[in-house]
């Protein structure tokens, strides 16, 4: 079945520094992927997404590719605030199955920003 | 415009007991769904209705949870008779139909004690 890999946290960077958390994943077909967010006290929210091979999808300074031949969906970011540290979640979802989206999410990360 | 809210926020109850979460969508979204997160580990799908009705349950870890999507706008989900693992973070979501990527709620945190 399909399945999503990322990477292990917690991670603690400071604040100015590069972000990069890895994802991959397994699936039939060419998945829809995702990146939600859960800050402190709150629900999951869609960070961005992408729908096709080489999309790349951004929001917040935020950015991830779709790589089909790597099946790699990383999370990046240049410069990283206090304010980004949450649990970051790679998801993805069958595009074919459609009206359901079903998300098959991987097991977040903790990303900690030290000022 | 309200987002998906859950109630309650919290439940730390005995194993043995029941307990019933419940999930409101946005307004006007026929897609629902239910997640849950045990202990750090992923988030997993347990459900997900469309309007009344259950399109997929195969998320569903055993006969002791029940959902119900009575008139297709609140959900409840109720776990009866609790289990110590059934303790984790359960997640609510709702989409409309021809929308995409659902909105999730704040969660529920179980503790079966």
């Amino acid at each position: 079945g399909d399945s999503v890999t990322q990477m292990e946290g917690p991670v603690t960077l400071s604040e100015e520094a590069f972000l990069t958390i890895n994802c991959t994943y397994t699936a039939t077909g060419y998945p829809s992927l995702f990146w939600y967010v859960q800050y402190p006290g709150e629900g999951l929210q869609l960070l961005l997404k992408a729908t096709k091979a080489d999309d790349k999808g951004s929001n917040k300074g935020f950015e991830a590719t779709y790589r089909k031949e790597t099946t790699s969906f990383h999370l990046e970011k240049g410069s990283v605030q206090v304010s980004d540290s949450a649990v970051y979640f790679c998801a993805l979802s069958d595009p074919n199955n459609f009206g359901n989206e079903k998300l098959t999410f991987g097991t977040g990360t903790r990303l900690t920003i030290i000022p | 415009e309200a987002g998906v809210t859950q109630f309650p926020s919290h439940s730390v109850i005995e194993k043995g007991q029941t307990v019933t979460l419940r999930c409101d969508p946005i307004s006007g979204h026929d897609n629902l769904y239910w997640y849950r997160r045990v202990m750090g580990k992923e988030i997993k799908f347990l459900l997900h209705f469309v309007k009344e009705s259950k399109q997929d349950e195969s998320g569903m870890p055993n006969n002791r949870f029940l959902a119900e999507r009575t008139g297709g706008t609140y959900s409840t989900l109720k776990v009866q008779p609790a289990e110590l693992e059934d303790s984790g973070v359960y997640f609510c979501a709702s989409s409309q139909i021809t929308s995409g990527s659902p909105f999730f709620g704040p969660g529920t945190r179980l503790t079966v004690l």
